[in-house]
């Protein structure tokens, strides 16, 4: 089963304006992390924001935030403000403490377009 | 913030010989290093977590004999394809954990795309 599930496989969003971003997660683990990595065409991976599973407030990292629902097992990004520059693809992604390590699971990903 | 390095950032090999990919923290010790496969418009895959001076393991699928990982050092860990088809063409990604920094921190590589004729 996957542990993590982008739906989205591509979204388009007009500058300036706010898009959320879906990501479902599961894990019977209580202690874990999620993640949430841009990857522009050059194909570096960008971190943009951290949520703990033990974390009551959502994330925030400038113009990110991370709706996290525990109950619901989502951690959607919102990006607000959007800028052309944010055209990438997006990867949600958790971390498990499994055994003693930490093991990163990335989800498919979905496709950002930014349009002027 | 910290920076991983991968060299080459390209490479194109002929079908059966070997490929040697580095990945290097630049200014911080990695304990744990990650190596990720991703084919175009993919997921990264993880293929194998290698802690230094330990044996690499190695995901379900991976094959250990033919990408030899080797963690010699703190700040260096190597992936080696060996006898390369073309199938192994993708996209090769290294991350590295700080060992002293925040524990969910991990730091990845720019790539190296892999091209076997």
């Amino acid at each position: 089963a996957q542990k993590i599930t982008q739906t989205q496989p591509g979204m388009f969003v007009q500058e300036k304006e706010a898009v959320t971003l879906d990501c479902t997660y599961d894990t019977s683990d209580q202690s874990y992390g999620l993640f949430w990595y841009k990857q522009p065409s050059s194909g570096e991976m960008i971190f943009l924001i951290y949520q703990g599973s033990y974390d009551e407030q959502n994330a925030t990292e400038g113009r990110y935030s991370l709706n996290f629902q525990k109950a619901r097992k989502s951690a959607n990004l919102v990006i607000s403000a959007s800028q052309l520059g944010d055209s990438a693809m997006y990867f949600c992604a958790m971390r498990e403490f499994s055994g003693g390590s930490y093991i990163p699971t990335f989800g498919r990903g979905t496709s950002l377009i930014v349009h002027p | 913030g910290a920076v991983v390095s991968q060299h080459p950032s390209r490479v194109i090999c002929k079908s059966g010989t070997s490929v040697k990919i580095e990945c290097r923290s630049l200014d911080f010790q990695a304990t744990t290093m990650f190596w990720y496969r991703q084919f175009p418009k993919q997921s990264l895959m993880l293929m194998a977590t290698s802690n230094e001076g330990s044996k690499a393991t190695y995901e379900q699928g991976v094959e250990k004999d033919k990408f030899l990982i080797n963690h010699a050092s703190l700040t260096l860990s190597t992936l080696t394809v060996t006898s390369a088809h073309p199938e192994d063409s993708s996209f090769y990604i290294c991350s590295a954990r700080d060992r002293t920094g925040i524990h969910y921190e991990q730091y990845f590589g720019p790539g190296t795309r892999l091209t076997v004729t």
